[in-house]
């Protein structure tokens, strides 16, 4: 069962454009949530994160909505630039019955922004 | 400060061989959180060990252990290799257990090949 889910597995987008990557959650014990970039043969490196008492972080041209009560979350990248063109995953996290924190994690979308 | 590594970058092995990989984190760090990831499967939680005790498992068969020493390196061993088990494997280091509202620092992985 998948408690994070990232439904679109590609996103391709113009030079200049906004991006926009989406993240559904099932688990209302999610309380943080992140953004992590993947480029290929590499590890994946954090982006941005969003506490559940937030709506809105920005950072750059980077910024993340948080909607609990639908529990979803996006990313929108504006401008898209080619750089951006990478995997990006949707971390969630919350504490487990031993009351240590866990991270879930989403399939990824893999974004492709074209010049 | 030095990142996150891995070693060895890439092996290869047979079915029912055993492996053994390795992560030194990040200075300073005492969590490291090993993770599989296939591609139609994303990132899957294998283990995190912090100040040498397991405190989180993911859901993978006992063949998958692990271990993490004083010095904070951690090692991750699987036994009877099956062709499943191709995958890249990534480790992650924190200053904190779970990752928690902190980020987690990847390392480039090992990409494992079972033939």
């Amino acid at each position: 069962d998948q408690q994070v889910k990232q439904n679109s597995p590609s996103l391709s987008v113009q030079e200049g454009r906004i991006s926009i990557l989406n993240c559904d959650y099932t688990n209302s014990m999610f309380d943080y949530f992140l953004w992590y970039k993947k480029y290929p043969a590499e590890g994946p490196t954090f982006l941005i994160s969003i506490s559940s008492i937030k709506d809105k972080n920005e950072d750059g041209r980077f910024t993340v909505f948080l909607n609990k009560s639908a529990k979803h979350l996006s990313l929108h990248i504006v401008p898209s630039q080619p750089g951006d063109s990478a995997v990006y995953f949707c971390a969630a996290s919350s504490f487990n019955a031993g009351n240590n924190r866990k991270l879930i994690w989403g399939l990824g979308t893999s974004l492709a922004v074209n010049p | 400060k030095a990142g996150v590594t891995q070693t060895p970058r890439y092996l290869i092995k047979t079915r029912g061989q055993q492996v053994t990989l390795s992560c030194s984190p990040i200075s300073g760090h005492r969590s490291v959180s090993w993770y599989q990831q296939t591609p139609g499967q994303g990132l899957q939680f294998l283990f995190e060990y912090f100040s040498e005790t397991q405190r989180n498992k993911g859901n993978f068969p006992g063949r998958f252990s692990g271990r993490q020493f004083s010095n904070s390196r951690s090692e991750m061993n699987v036994s009877t290799l099956e062709l499943g088990d191709s995958a890249l494997y990534l480790c992650a280091s924190s200053s904190q257990a779970g990752g928690t509202n902190n980020e987690q620092f990847f390392g480039p992985g090992t990409r494992l090949t079972v033939l």
